[in-house]
């Protein structure tokens, strides 16, 4: 089964500086999809950004940009700019086309509490 | 409408009753997904319903724990005998289906918080 790493239970930030939140996968997968999602104290998941494996372009959503690196299986979230509302549990999750959408199709890493310093 | 749409918000039940969940999944969306949350933890796979496929239920933790879509559409989630280790959000999301990038994307609805005295 694919496992999902997120080394950092906690990070912290001051207002409109820059952050990266670390992310690491293990697969034997060529063909797969990795997301961030962010959930603020309303508990609501809301993604962040999505990336495709056979992509090299990092995708970018405003302030946020991944890092993709395929060979090291690493996929980091940089938050720039960083605001209060950006103040939230960050999960990192992987997926395939080609599984279903059980334990095994859907794997999410434990999180990073991300605080942010007014 | 136009997210995944989960009722009730929140919920409180006496140790022993049973509780229902219900969640709308965004329309055209033909897959449907059940995650825990408890305090302080992560996602819990609960069960993943596919079109008309039979459910993988492999992640129900007991079977006090049911759930069931009609249609296609809405889905139940029922816990018999509610427990005080049943207190968690109840997070419901849906994806489009098919093999592209935004068809394995998923939606989340904002949860139901259920907890049991």
């Amino acid at each position: 089964a694919q496992t999902v790493t997120q080394s950092q239970p906690e990070m912290s930030v001051q207002e409109a500086e820059t952050v990266t939140l670390s992310c690491t996968y293990d697969t034997s997968e060529s063909d797969y999809y990795l997301f961030w999602y962010k959930q603020p104290p309303s508990r609501q998941m809301i993604l962040v950004i999505r990336q495709e494996a056979y992509k090299q372009q990092n995708a970018t959503e405003n302030r946020f940009s991944v890092n993709f690196q395929k060979a090291a299986k690493s996929f980091s979230l940089k938050i720039s700019d960083s605001q209060l509302g950006d103040a939230a549990m960050y999960f990192c999750a992987y997926r395939t086309p080609y599984s279903g959408g059980g334990a095994d199709g859907l794997t999410f890493g434990k999180g990073t509490h991300l605080i942010i310093q007014p | 409408g136009a997210g995944v749409s989960q009722s009730p918000s929140n919920k409180v039940t006496e140790k022993g009753k049973d509780v229902e969940l219900r969640c709308d999944p965004i329309s055209g969306h033909t897959a449907l997904y059940w995650y825990r949350q408890s305090l302080g933890q992560g996602l819990e796979f609960l069960i993943y319903f596919q079109g008309n496929s039979a459910p993988d239920k492999s992640g129900l933790p007991s079977d006090r724990f049911s759930a069931e879509r009609t249609g296609g559409s809405v889905s139940t989630l029922t816990i018999q005998r509610t427990q005080q280790e049943d207190s968690a959000v109840y997070l419901c999301a849906s994806s489009l289906g098919g093999k592209t990038i935004s068809g394995n994307t998923i939606y989340f609805g904002e949860g139901s918080w259920l907890t049991v005295v």
